[in-house]
């Protein structure tokens, strides 16, 4: 069975603190990696997916990183404005469908 | 406009009342899901449908249904609310190849009393 594990469950920092968000899997075949910003009420928005091992991505103050069993989110100089769930899910080679984490719930102090 | 659009955005209704809420794309997808969300339980999935004709049932089909009435709509029915269907549910649609990444909708938040 497919499973995807998201730590912290959360996670509070100060402005400017910089610090990563954990996803740990077990998949059999691995064909995508995802990760989503979910802000209250709202639906999840797509920030990056990965392949292959030692794939990195980028975007603005977030840079997404995969190994064989684990991707992590890091936040570089976190602002306020990047408060927000971070989700992640997989999906195997042999599945059709997703499965996500419980994510990780990320509060920015000013 | 937004790519992925749910109505209603917010309903609230009693036990036993039938309930559609109601999913339109314009991504040009053939791939479309509903999940409901529950504090501390993340994202399920109750139904998906890779195209038109097909249907397929989630982890959590019980008490739900679907319509998949063209490639744009997509419509989940509670036949007869109960109070735990009490959620955010949310739509989404992916392309399926080379990748599923799904988009999601702004969400529904049904309130069943």
């Amino acid at each position: 069975e497919d499973q995807v594990t998201q730590s912290p469950e959360a996670l509070r920092l100060q402005e400017g603190e910089s610090s990563s968000l954990n996803c740990s899997y077990t998949v059999s075949g691995l064909r995508g990696l995802f990760w989503y910003r979910q802000d209250p009420g709202k639906g999840p928005e797509f920030l990056f997916t990965l392949y292959s091992a030692g794939e990195e991505k980028e975007k603005e103050r977030l840079k997404a990183t995969l190994t064989k069993k684990e991707s992590f989110l890091h936040i570089t100089a976190p602002k306020p404005e990047d408060s927000a769930t971070y989700l992640c899910a997989v999906q195997a080679g042999g599945s059709y469908i997703p499965t996500f984490g419980r994510g990780t719930s990320l509060i920015v102090h000013p | 406009d937004a790519d992925v659009t749910q109505t209603p955005r917010n309903r609230i209704t009693k036990t036993g009342k039938r309930i559609m809420l109601e999913c339109s794309q314009t991504k040009g997808h053939d791939r479309m899901y509903w999940y409901r969300q529950d504090p501390g339980l993340g994202l399920r999935l109750i139904y998906y449908s890779f195209d038109v004709k097909d249907i397929n049932k989630g982890e959590i089909s019980d008490g739900y249904s679907v319509s998949r009435q063209a490639q744009a709509k997509f419509s989940l029915s509670l036949e007869s609310a109960i109070p735990n269907q009490t959620a955010l549910y949310f739509c989404a649609t992916s392309e399926g190849t080379p990748t599923d990444t799904q988009y999601f909708g702004p969400g529904t938040r049904l309130t069943v009393l």
